[in-house]
């Protein structure tokens, strides 16, 4: 069946502007997350959607991030006035419970702020 | 916090076994050692996951200390498509937390 899948694949933006990120999660899992990966290094946990329940946000770096996923469908994660510290790949993952060992990522945004 | 420790790289010639190490000593009774995998340019990929006993599946196995403090992982005919860098995780997963996944180990398959 169809996996993760993330768009844009690719994004350039200029600084302050803000940008949309989506994520469409596999069909029928209950829980997303949003990690975002800088140049050489490991994930960073963003956000945690389960459900209808309100979501963890305890990874948002800034009040300039904030994301959104409608009942158990697609989710968006918004960047407002952009900074070059923002550049990286933004991962989404979903996974079919909240309790599930494994979680499926998609192909990550890259982002580019210039 | 970083909860495991991992080598930062290592060099495995194709055919032979690759073990991958990772010390998670402050682990606690109810989490799960878990392995994923990121090969360049792609999301990460689940490998393998255990609690006390050792586990196997079509990609490899995991080697679980009777302590629980390390872990191994070993891909037992490593390929060149193998090459990636390897994240030992541990995670209770009856809440649904979030992986913390650090710096993980570079693997580079040589031919």
């Amino acid at each position: 069946g169809a996996g993760v899948s993330q768009s844009p694949s690719n994004k350039v933006t200029e600084k302050g502007k803000d940008v949309e990120l989506r994520c469409d999660p596999i069909s029928g899992h209950t829980a997303l997350y949003w990690y975002r990966q800088r140049l050489g290094q490991g994930l960073e946990f963003l956000i945690y959607f389960q459900g209808n329940s309100a979501p963890d946000k305890s990874g948002l770096p800034s009040d300039r991030f904030s994301a959104e996923r409608t009942g158990e469908s697609v989710s968006t994660l918004t960047i407002q006035r952009t900074q070059q510290e923002d550049s990286a790949v933004y991962l989404c993952a979903s996974s079919l419970r909240r309790e599930a060992h494994e979680q499926y990522f998609g192909p990550g945004t890259r982002l580019t702020v210039t | 916090d970083a909860k495991t420790t991992q080598p930062p790289s290592m060099d495995c010639a194709e055919g032979r076994a690759a073990n991958l190490p990772c010390n998670h000593s402050t682990i606690s009774g109810n989490e799960y050692v878990y392995w994923y995998r990121q090969i360049h340019s792609q999301g990460p990929q689940y490998i393998i996951h255990g609690l006390k006993n050792n586990e196997t599946n079509e990609m490899a196995s995991l080697i679980i200390t009777e302590d629980r403090k390390s872990s191994t992982l070993i891909l037992p005919h490593a390929t060149l498509r193998d090459t990636a860098v390897y994240y030992c995780i541990v995670r209770v997963a009856n809440y649904g937390q979030n992986f913390v996944f650090g710096p993980g180990t570079r693997l580079s398959v040589l031919p």
